[in-house]
């Protein structure tokens, strides 16, 4: 089982470049979130979906976009790169409704650096 | 809005000690549901324990049980008899019922020692 995989796992970007994130799950779940993790401040919520064609921000969305064409997909984009998007990220997904408790499945983490 | 708080950033225990990691949440939803995650060195999260706000027990799974103060609106982990693989960084996490929305507070960092 694969699982959440996310790809790349390391990136060197410099600052106005853009990237993308990629973010698979072959486990069905409905639900996948993207979150940025740094120091001291724990997983931040960037932005989630619901179900494909659904998406809405979470805690910590400027300067990422988000869409959610398949079930199993989840990319996030960084259209021009700042150095305080220097972060781990990480992909979750899960699937919620009654009588689930919604924990969260996660990626191994990709590694950003913005110069 | 929704709100964890860890108070911890760091916690040293004895090999074979219990533990307990505080936590506390702020949220106005009647249905919440309350998480702990570990994070080893090598960065994966692991899931450890689930609480459900409407669960009347205190979750247990293993080692780990949840504490879960509904009035105090508390979910502290204790980790009993402590082993060195137990040191890593722990996250609680809540999000609305059924696991939407999920957020962490910003982790208490564990230290066993021999």
């Amino acid at each position: 089982n694969a699982g959440v995989t996310q790809t790349p796992k390391f990136q060197v970007l410099k600052t106005g470049q853009s990237m993308t994130l990629q973010c698979a799950q072959d486990m069905n779940h409905e639900y996948m979130s993207w979150y940025r993790q740094d120091p001291g401040m724990g997983l931040r919520l960037i932005h989630y979906s619901v179900g494909a064609g659904i998406t809405d921000q979470g805690e910590v969305p400027n300067g990422y976009n988000v869409s959610r064409s398949t079930t199993e997909d989840f990319p996030l984009r960084l259209l021009s790169a700042a150095p305080s998007q220097t972060s781990v990220y990480f992909c979750a997904s899960s699937s919620p409704g009654q009588g689930a408790t919604g924990e969260l499945f996660f990626g191994e983490g990709s590694r950003l650096t913005v110069l | 809005a929704q709100k964890i708080t860890q108070t911890q950033p760091g916690m040293f225990v004895q090999e074979k000690e219990a533990v307990t990691l505080d936590c506390t949440y702020d949220t106005s939803d009647p249905s919440y549901g309350l998480f702990w995650y570990k994070q080893p060195s090598s960065g994966e999260m692991i899931f450890l324990i689930y609480q459900g706000s409407y669960d009347q027990q205190n979750a247990t799974e293993g080692r780990y049980s949840l504490n879960f103060q509904k009035a105090r609106k508390s979910a502290n982990l204790v980790i009993s008899a402590s082993q060195l693989g137990d040191s890593a960084m722990y996250f609680c996490a809540m999000s609305h019922l059924g696991g939407f929305k999920t957020i962490f507070g910003a982790g208490t960092r564990l230290f066993v020692k021999a």
